[in-house]
């Protein structure tokens, strides 16, 4: 099956600071979705990017399909940022059926 | 409902006993995902339906695991015989359009223990 990686696994940022978090995988896809599941367990929704470049505030992300990663931005962090950012990625002929990476674990610090 | 809901939110049993989790999705959503999430993994999927039928349960583990959607909304994943390595958040997700593309929206999940 498909394969995802994404780097760091872990981040540890001061307010305000600004990162990117990488996702690779491995083979064509059709959908990508990027999540944050905050301290309760919740996935929030954060981006559905196949391809291009998307902004939601303080949030972007970018997924360069042929060459197979996208990238997510967080700029300004703020200490409710805190948490793991999955990437999960689906297969043409799958159904949407994702396969997540093994997440980035962000703790923002005051 | 506005988001998917899952129930119970927590389930304790013991090993050896049935235990059955429940998913209520978004309405209208005709395709429905089961995960599973471990402490510390990402989530991994178990089962997916397109309507009523099971188009897809490459992902459950073994026979003890089935799981059911019997008029093409709420499912309900069932285990038998449960197991100490059952324990994990069971998370429920579903897709609006009917083609094979869409983004997917997750519920809140139902933690299991198993003593």
């Amino acid at each position: 099956g498909i394969q995802v990686e994404q780097s760091p696994p872990d981040l540890i940022l001061q307010e305000g600071a600004n990162s990117t978090l990488r996702c690779n995988f491995s083979d064509s896809v059709n959908n990508l979705q990027w999540f944050h599941q905050n301290p309760w367990g919740q996935l929030i929704n954060l981006f559905y990017i196949p391809s291009g470049t998307k902004q939601n505030g303080r949030l972007s992300a970018t997924t360069v399909a042929t060459e197979r990663y996208s990238l997510l931005y967080i700029s300004s962090s703020q200490t409710t940022d805190s948490g793991v950012y999955f990437c999960a990625v689906a297969q043409a002929g799958t159904a949407s059926k994702l396969t997540f990476g093994t997440g980035t674990r962000l703790q923002v610090t005051l | 409902g506005a988001g998917v809901s899952q129930t119970p939110s927590n389930k304790v049993t013991e090993k050896g006993k049935y235990v059955e989790l429940r998913c209520d999705p978004i309405s209208g959503h005709t395709a429905l995902y089961w995960y599973r999430q471990s402490l510390g993994q990402g989530p991994e999927f178990l089962i997916y339906f397109q309507g009523t039928g099971a188009a897809d349960d490459s992902g459950l583990p073994n026979d003890r695991f089935f799981a059911v959607r019997p008029e093409g909304s709420v499912s309900t994943l069932k285990i038998q015989r449960t197991e100490r390595g059952d324990s994990a958040v069971y998370l429920c997700a579903s897709r609006g359009q009917a083609a094979g593309t869409g983004e997917l929206f997750f519920g809140e999940g139902s933690r299991l223990t198993v003593l």
